[in-house]
């Protein structure tokens, strides 16, 4: 009965590859997000979407691009990986509307070598 | 710029006694506030909210209080248990796009 997953849970890869991850969730929400978390922790968000549509686009270099086939999913692609995309991606969804808690997946901690 | 922070990277208290956890923001416009709770290895965990229209929120064995005044926000967790062992982020919602900004997390550390 996960809400909101996420594969893979790990993800090693050398410079220079593109890989993606893929998000679900089960809850009914109409937006998806994709946020990351560096060394320290932190925790910034990249993308959100709502009905397809995108909503929120951070300072993300455009190697990374969310793909939404549909509103339970958001997959994150990621082109010409660099060291400095390592990270844990969390996935995120909520109901549509402000004020109401993102529930959060897992993550994917990516590790570029 | 506008951020949420946290005064203390890291709480140690021991175990049964109550923890407070201190969140600064500096967006007046702000109207929303969450705390989560991050175990290692998953996701951030919702643990309660709070409008601002209020200014006390009780859970179970927590509380949030949120000071508008000084704009500050706390997270009180009674009877500290083990498993309360975490990193504890506060988030706020503010403007008009969705998504929440985060705090730069406190890990709280139980002593037996």
């Amino acid at each position: 009965d996960t809400a909101v997953s996420q594969t893979p849970k790990y993800l090693v890869t050398q410079m220079g590859n593109d890989k993606s991850i893929k998000c679900e969730q089960n809850l009914g929400h109409d937006t998806m997000y994709w946020y990351k978390q560096d060394s320290k922790k932190f925790l910034k968000i990249m993308f959100s979407y709502n009905n397809k549509e995108l909503i929120i686009n951070e300072t993300v270099p455009n190697r990374f691009s969310p793909k939404s086939p549909d509103k339970a999913h958001l997959n994150l692609h990621i082109n010409s990986l660099e060291l400095g995309d390592s990270a844990v991606y969390f996935c995120a969804s909520s109901q549509a509307n402000r004020g109401s808690p993102l529930h959060f997946g897992n993550g994917t901690r990516l590790t570029v070598t | 710029g506008e951020s949420v922070g946290l005064h203390l990277p890291t709480l140690s208290v021991q175990e049964g006694d109550n923890s407070i956890i201190n969140c600064a923001y500096s967006n007046s416009a702000s109207d929303y506030f969450i705390w989560y709770k991050q175990e290692s290895g998953k996701g951030p965990q919702f643990i309660i909210d709070i409008r601002s229209n209020m200014d006390k929120r009780q859970g179970q064995r927590v509380t949030v209080l949120l000071n508008k005044t000084v704009k500050h926000l706390s997270l009180q967790i009674a009877a500290t248990q083990p498993g309360d062992s975490a990193v504890y982020f506060c988030a706020e919602n503010s403007g008009g796009a969705d998504g929440l900004t985060f705090g730069k997390g406190t890990h709280l550390i139980i002593q037996p």
